[in-house]
């Protein structure tokens, strides 16, 4: 399973749009990019996959350039309650077992 | 539907002391999951299934046993429990579909004395 790197800890204010960069060079031709959050005292919540290109939930959007060794969870006009850790994982769940790796995730504060 | 649910919520244990914990699904999952979470740190998994009456380790196994007893039904053992097991131990189930995602329980705050 790939390695992902993404930064400790992020602030933004509430309104603001946040991306949060997730770095995976040794992602494989399978592999998908997943993101899940994480609010304190739950277990994660599934976000947004996605193999390429561009893709927008009603709750996010995940941009993966051509070359897929990076990406970038979007999170539009963010509010309070978006306070949470947010896991960047990469591997081939859908025919591996759904087997997660978890990593330590950004923890977002989002403030008034 | 209830999700995955946990039991218990909290446990206090001493040192030797041995416990299971109960994790059951309602959503028809295939693959059910056991990860513990220590503090500052992401899940780590322990051990899953991925479909009814077979297990697997994952990264973390030693100190544990699972029994998937049923498909809704995976529980996680401590026999003999040691303070390196303090920890909140999450439970989660998949079932396939277009993003194979795990939906997680509420969790179990367990503290080994």
């Amino acid at each position: 399973l790939a390695k992902t790197t993404q930064p400790i800890s992020m602030d933004s204010y509430e309104g603001q749009e946040v991306n949060i960069t997730c770095s995976h060079n040794n992602i494989a031709t399978n592999d998908y990019i997943t993101w899940y959050q994480q609010f304190p005292s739950q277990g994660p919540r599934f976000i947004i996959q996605g193999y390429k290109t561009k893709v927008t939930n009603e709750v996010a959007s995940l941009f993966i350039p051509a070359d897929r060794k990076s990406s970038t969870l979007s999170l539009p006009r963010v509010s309070l309650s978006d306070t949470a850790v947010y896991y960047c994982l990469v591997g081939d769940y859908r025919n591996q077992g759904g087997k997660l790796i978890f990593g330590q995730g950004t923890e977002l504060s989002v403030k008034p | 539907n209830a999700g995955v649910t946990q039991t218990p919520k909290f446990q206090v244990l001493k040192t030797g002391q041995s416990m299971t914990l109960q994790c059951a699904q309602d959503m028809n999952h295939n693959s059910m999951y056991w990860y513990r979470q220590d503090p500052g740190m992401g899940l780590r998994l322990i051990y899953y299934s991925a479909s009814e009456g077979t297990t697997d380790k994952g990264e973390v196994p030693n100190g544990y046993n699972v029994s998937r007893l049923n498909k809704r039904e995976f529980s996680l053992r401590l026999e003999s429990a040691a303070p390196s097991q303090t920890s909140v131990y999450f439970c989660a189930s998949s079932g396939g579909g277009i993003n194979n995602e795990q939906f997680f329980g509420p969790g179990t705050r367990l503290t080994v004395l």
